[in-house]
């Protein structure tokens, strides 16, 4: 019944290797989200997809790939990873204008997590 | 740019405390506003919201209330419990927009 899941729940692997997480929700929401939560535990947005389609990029090196390949998928891929990418990356969704209640326009839901560790 | 700021933690507390945290934004137009929590080993979870001017959000005992006068946010609440220990983050999300934008969070250890 995991609204939100993201796989693996942890991830430690060496500086220079390509990397993947994953991220699905089954709430039927259009909207998906990809933040990054450092160590001293400061979150910020990095990609958003509504409908397959990139809508948010912040400033973010190419070295980081979404893909949907899905509106109920959203997955991360990294390339040549470094020491400064460990943090704990929170996958997240929404449901967009129209689509749902309007009271849950704004709710984003959130997964556990995927704490990623580059040695 | 729009941000969010939030009183810097940790805050400590013993049980039954009144536990206030502050919270100020700087947007343009009318954002909605948000409590998210995070407790220990978990994704963060919506404690309330406000979208609009004098609205109360409340949940679990915690209220904001959306002051446009003081562009501010502040979570309260009356009596704090040990299961209430956790980070806390104070968000915007600007009218008909898709990014939140975070305070840099607070963490609260309420004791025995």
């Amino acid at each position: 019944d995991t609204a939100v899941s993201q796989t693996p729940k942890y991830l430690v692997t060496q500086m220079g290797n390509d990397k993947s997480i994953k991220c699905e929700q089954n709430l039927g929401h259009d909207t998906m989200y990809w933040y990054k939560q450092d160590s001293k535990k400061f979150l910020k947005i990095m990609f958003s997809y509504n409908n397959k389609e990139l809508i948010i990029n912040e400033t973010v090196p190419n070295r980081f790939s979404p893909k949907s390949p899905d509106k109920a998928h959203l997955n991360l891929h990294i390339n040549s990873l470094e020491l400064g990418d460990s943090a704990v990356y929170f996958c997240a969704s929404k449901v967009s204008a129209g689509q749902g209640a309007d009271r849950y326009l704004n709710e984003q839901f959130f997964g556990p997590g995927t704490r990623l560790t580059v040695l | 740019g729009d941000s969010v700021t939030q009183m810097e933690g940790p805050v400590t507390l013993s049980e039954e405390a009144f536990l206030t945290i502050n919270c100020t934004y700087t947007a343009t137009g009318y954002p909605s506003l948000f409590w998210y929590v995070q407790y220990p080993g978990e994704g963060l979870q919506l404690l309330l919201k406000a979208t609009k001017a004098d609205d109360k959000g409340s949940n679990k005992g915690f209220e904001a209330t959306y002051r446009k006068e003081t562009t501010s946010f502040h979570l309260e609440k009356g009596s704090v419990q040990v299961s209430d220990s956790a980070v806390y983050f104070c968000a915007l999300l600007k009218a008909a927009g898709n990014k939140l934008t975070f305070g840099g969070g607070t963490r609260v250890l309420v004791k025995p």
